[in-house]
C-alpha cells in the first residue's frame, strides 16, 4: 500500500522577509518552552526558550511570543536568510513532569528563497 | 566543549543482526535522552535516564530495544534483532535536570536495516 509520510506545514518566504512560525501546545501545566531548528542531516539545535511567567523574549533576530490563554507559541525571525531554511520544532516541558523531559511538536519547514 | 557525541554516524545492517548505538553526553549533564526520528512519526522519545537510572522507557517500541547507561559519560541503545522498520535516525540528547531544560542533541545515527 501507499505509505503516508509526516506532512509538515511549510512556510515559504523571500530572503529579507520576516517569518512567523506558529505552534499550538497541549499541556496547560507546561512552564517552559523551547524552539529548535533542525537542518538537513543534523540534530535539532536550540534557538530560544521562554518560561511561562513571560510572554515575550528576544534573541538575535528571533523573538518568541507566548500566549498562555490560547496555548499558543510563535517564533518570529527577522530579515530571514537562506541559512534559516530548516525544520523548526516547538517543545514544552510539563511543570509536573519532575524531569527535564520535552514534548516536541511535529515541526514546520521554513523555505527561504534568495 | 565537544557537545554530545554519537557513534556510528551511519549504520547499515541486515535484518536480524544486532545493532548497538553509542552516546557520550556533555560532561556534567545528568539527564540523557534517546529519540528516534522518521518521516512517518516525527521525533519520538524512546527512553530517558536521570543520574544513570532509567526513568521512563514507555517509548521503547518493543522488547527488541534496550538501553543502558553504565556511567555518567556513556549510554548505549541496542536493537536485537533488527528489522527494516527500525530504519530511522536515532538521536541522543543530554541536559541538566536541575534546569534550564534545554536539551543538547548529538548529530544522530542514521540506521538502515535491509
Amino acid at each position: 500500500g501507499e505509505s503516508v509520510g509526516l506532512h509538515l506545514p511549510t512556510l515559504s518566504v523571500q530572503e529579507g522577509d520576516n517569518s512567523i512560525i506558529n505552534c499550538a501546545y497541549s499541556n496547560s501545566a507546561s512552564d517552559y518552552f523551547i524552539w529548535y531548528k533542525q537542518e538537513s542531516g543534523k540534530g535539532p539545535q536550540f534557538i530560544i526558550d521562554i518560561r511561562s511567567n513571560m510572554d515575550k523574549r528576544q534573541g538575535q533576530r528571533v523573538t518568541v511570543l507566548l500566549n498562555k490563554t490560547v496555548k499558543h507559541l510563535s517564533l518570529q525571525i527577522a530579515a530571514t536568510q537562506p541559512g534559516d531554511s530548516a525544520v523548526y520544532f516547538c517543545a514544552e516541558n510539563p511543570m509536573n513532569s519532575g524531569y527535564s523531559t520535552l514534548t516536541f511538536g511535529k515541526g514546520t519547514m521554513l523555505l527561504v528563497s534568495p | 566543549d565537544a557537545g554530545v557525541i554519537q557513534s556510528p554516524r551511519h549504520e547499515v545492517t541486515e535484518m536480524g543482526q544486532e545493532v548497538t548505538l553509542r552516546c557520550k553526553p556533555i560532561s556534567g549533564h545528568n539527564s540523557l535522552f534517546w529519540y528516534r526520528q522518521t518521516m512517518m512519526r516525527g521525533l519520538e522519545l524512546l527512553i530517558y535516564f536521570n543520574n544513570n537510572v532509567p526513568i521512563d522507557d514507555s517509548g521503547m517500541p518493543e522488547d527488541r530495544f534496550s538501553a543502558k547507561m553504565p556511567n555518567a559519560s556513556f549510554s548505549t541503545l541496542k536493537i536485537q534483532p533488527s528489522e527494516p522498520r527500525d530504519s530511522a535516525v536515532y538521536f541522543c540528547a543530554s541536559s541538566l535536570n536541575s534546569g534550564p531544560y534545554e536539551q543538547y542533541f548529538g548529530p544522530g545515527t542514521r540506521l538502515t536495516v535491509t
